[in-house]
């Protein structure tokens, strides 16, 4: 799977869109961007994930750009129930993939 | 949907007895499930996989042994720390995919052993 960078941590006001960056210049053409989140002492949440198309849920909408070497996740109107750390991951679909969870973003809302 | 729980969890136990923790798929089958162990500010490490029916597969440095799996039904696969001892003590979390490996995983809440 490719690697993936994401910047150590974040923050961003209450109320505004939060914007998580992610690199992954290496992405093969089959992995797809994963995003999930951990709140502290929780399992892993799952946010949302695509291939080549922008995607949005009602968690988040997921922004990759043309070449797919990078993504951004947007979270529309944080609120302080969004302070995590985020895990950007690449994954392919040849079979016994397997989530390697690195470093993330930990992301802070400030009141 | 898409919910799993584990229990119990939170436990401490004494050094050098065992404890098993349970991983269900509330609203799904899950045919894979996952075992991932994650110390103070470190990532999640995937120590296993296991399928419905079929032993696990163990992630290189994680003692199958230490490590019991059992993964008897596809909504329920139970994790079991043999001879636990200090360094055992971790957040240990579990996942699971209804069915074809490219499906996404969902996670469970989270085990956290202490072991005194």
């Amino acid at each position: 799977d490719a690697k993936t960078t994401q910047p150590p941590s974040m923050d961003c006001a209450e109320g505004r869109a939060a914007n998580l960056p992610c690199n992954h210049s290496t992405i093969s053409g089959n992995e797809y961007v994963y995003w999930y989140r951990q709140i502290h002492s929780q399992g892993p949440q799952y946010i949302i994930h695509g291939l080549k198309n922008n995607e949005t849920n009602e968690m988040a909408s997921l922004i990759i750009t043309e070449d797919r070497k990078s993504s951004t996740l947007i979270l529309p109107h944080a609120t302080l129930r969004d302070t995590a750390v985020y895990y950007c991951i690449a994954l392919g679909d040849f079979g016994n993939e397997k989530l390697t969870f690195g470093t993330g973003t930990r992301l802070t809302i400030i009141p | 949907g898409a919910v799993v729980s584990q229990h119990p969890s939170w436990v401490i136990c004494k050094s050098g007895t065992s404890v098993k923790i349970e991983c269900r798929s509330l609203d799904f089958q899950a045919t894979t499930m996952f075992w991932y162990r994650q110390f103070p500010k470190q990532s999640l490490m995937l120590m296993a996989t296991s399928n419905e029916g079929s032993k696990a597969t163990y992630e290189q440095g994680v003692e199958k042994d230490k490590f019991l799996i059992n993964h008897a039904s596809l909504t329920l696969s139970t994790l079991t720390v043999t001879s636990a001892h200090p360094e055992d003590s971790s957040f240990y979390i579990c996942s699971a995919q209804r069915g074809v490996s490219t499906d996404t995983q969902y996670f469970g809440p989270g085990t956290r052993l202490t072991v005194l």
